[in-house]
C-alpha cells in the first residue's frame, strides 16, 4: 500500500532563512509519481512539482528546490531565503500511476516570520 | 479563465439534514475528485470519477454520495449518515490517468450546527 509521511507538523523560521520540508514515501511499485502542493491561507491547493520515479535529478525553480532520493524513499523540498509569502501548508503526495488517485501526506505548516 | 469553482464558500447545516456541495470545472478534464480536510489530517479522498456516469469510492465514502451526469460537474452530497461532517471540502480535476497533476477549487467549509 502506498503511504506518504511528513513528519514535521509545523515549522517556524525567520525571514531569509533556508528551510527544508521532509517527505518520506512508501510504495511497492517501481513506477510512481511524487508531487508537492502549496496551500496558502485562502485554502486552494497550488501545484508545485511532479517527479516520476525514473528521474532522480534534483530540480531548482527560483528559490525552490527538490531533492529526490530513491535510496531513502525521500522527496524533500527546500525553500531558500524564505519570505513571508511562503507561509502556507505544504503537502507531499504520491501516485502509483494508472488511474490510482493521489495519496497525500498530512502536510507541514510553514510560518515565516518577518 | 479556466478553473474550478466551488460553491458556497461557507455552508451551515443543521444536524440530520442533507446538503449538496457544488463543483464545476471548465478545464475539459475527464477526472474529478472530492477530498475532505480536517486539521492535522491532510487530504482524504471521498469519491472520484474518471469519466461521466462513473465514479469510485475513496477512503472515506461512508455518509457521502456523488453523481457525474456531466463532464463539467461533480456535486457531493453530505448525508445525515455522515457522523462528523464539519470539515473543509476540496474538489479537484485532472486529465487522466491519475498521475497527472490535479487542479483544485477554492474549497467549501461546512459547519454542522
Amino acid at each position: 500500500a502506498q503511504k506518504v509521511t511528513q513528519a514535521q507538523t509545523e515549522i517556524s523560521v525567520v525571514e531569509k532563512e533556508d528551510v527544508t520540508l521532509d517527505c518520506v514515501y512508501e510504495t511497492r511499485d517501481t513506477t510512481y509519481y511524487l508531487f508537492w502542493y502549496k496551500q496558502p491561507p485562502s485554502g486552494e491547493l497550488v501545484f508545485l512539482i511532479r517527479r516520476n520515479s525514473f528521474d532522480e535529478q534534483n530540480e531548482i525553480s527560483g528559490r525552490y528546490s527538490w531533492n529526490f532520493q530513491k535510496s531513502t524513499s525521500s522527496f524533500n523540498f527546500t525553500i531558500t531565503a524564505s519570505q513571508v509569502v511562503d507561509s502556507a501548508v505544504y503537502f507531499c503526495a504520491l501516485s502509483e500511476g494508472g488511474n490510482t488517485p493521489l495519496v497525500f501526506g498530512k502536510g507541514t505548516r510553514l510560518s515565516v516570520i518577518a | 479563465d479556466g478553473g474550478i469553482t466551488q460553491s458556497p464558500k461557507y455552508l451551515f447545516r443543521k444536524e440530520g439534514q442533507n446538503v449538496t456541495l457544488s463543483c464545476e470545472q471548465n478545464l475539459n478534464h475527464d477526472a474529478m475528485y472530492w477530498y475532505r480536510q480536517d486539521p492535522g489530517q491532510g487530504l482524504r479522498l471521498i469519491y472520484y470519477s474518471q469519466i461521466v456516469n462513473d465514479f469510485q469510492k475513496g477512503d472515506i465514502a461512508e455518509g457521502y454520495s456523488v453523481s457525474r451526469e456531466k463532464k463539467e460537474s461533480f456535486p457531493l452530497t453530505v448525508t445525515s449518515a455522515q457522523k462528523n461532517p464539519t470539515a473543509f471540502y476540496l474538489c479537484a480535476s485532472s486529465i487522466p490517468p491519475g498521475y497527472n497533476e490535479q487542479f483544485f477549487g477554492p474549497g467549501t467549509r461546512l459547519t454542522v450546527l
